[in-house]
């Protein structure tokens, strides 16, 4: 299973872009980048998923550079709910539901 | 609201007594999950099901005792817990069996306090 190594903790402000960095350089052929967020107490809550390029939903963009060895989870104008935890996951199908989760980037957004 | 409950979502419990978690998922999922998250550490995956059939037992101590009678339904049962195991425990659900395509849905968790 390929490691994940992203920043333990970023500040930001209201209204900023934040960019949370995620290195994974054993990554496989067969594994997807995921990334969900955790609110204290609750239970993770999946943003964005992507094998490579760019990927853009409602909440949040993803960047997957050609070499797939980090990916780059954007999330535009942050407020004060975007403080939580962020973790970058990479998995694949064939490794039978195995999620693992690591110290995941703890982000705070002040007023 | 993400489809997957959890009761009770807080439990006091002495190292004596025998006590269950209880998940269920009305997303008509097929694979579920039991989670540990101890106080400010990443998730550990604990059990994996896949269409009632435990698929991952990842070196859980016996203390621990999983069940799903249904692929709706996952229970976790408790006896003899030492302190050290108080966590947020949390049940997640996904369509299928899988690792990094498929989402996750996680429930809002057990918070659990052993004395």
């Amino acid at each position: 299973l390929a490691k994940t190594t992203q920043p333990i903790s970023m500040d930001s402000y209201e209204g900023q872009e934040v960019n949370i960095t995620c290195s994974h350089n054993n990554i496989a052929t067969n594994d997807y980048i995921t990334w969900y967020q955790q609110f204290p107490s609750q239970g993770p809550r999946f943003i964005i998923q992507g094998y490579k390029t760019k990927v853009t939903n409602e909440v949040a963009s993803l960047f997957i550079p050609a070499d797939r060895k980090s990916s780059t989870l954007s999330l535009p104008r942050v407020s004060l709910s975007d403080t939580a935890v962020y973790y970058c996951l990479v998995g694949a199908y064939n490794q039978g539901g195995k999620l693992i989760f690591g110290q995941g980037t703890e982000l705070s957004v002040k007023p | 609201e993400t489809g997957v409950t959890q009761t009770p979502r807080h439990l006091v419990m002495g190292m004596t007594n025998k006590k269950s978690l209880k998940c269920e998922q009305h997303l008509g999922h097929n694979a579920m999950y039991w989670y540990k998250q101890s106080a400010k550490k990443p998730l550990e995956l604990m059990f994996v099901y896949n269409f009632k059939e435990q698929t991952e037992n990842n070196s859980v101590p016996s203390r621990f005792s999983p069940e799903c009678p249904n692929s709706s339904h996952l229970f976790l049962h408790l006896h003899t817990l030492q302190p050290e195991d108080s966590a947020l425990y949390l049940c997640a659900s996904s369509p299928a069996r899988g690792g990094g395509e498929n989402e996750q849905f996680f429930g809002p968790g057990t918070r659990l306090t052993v004395l």
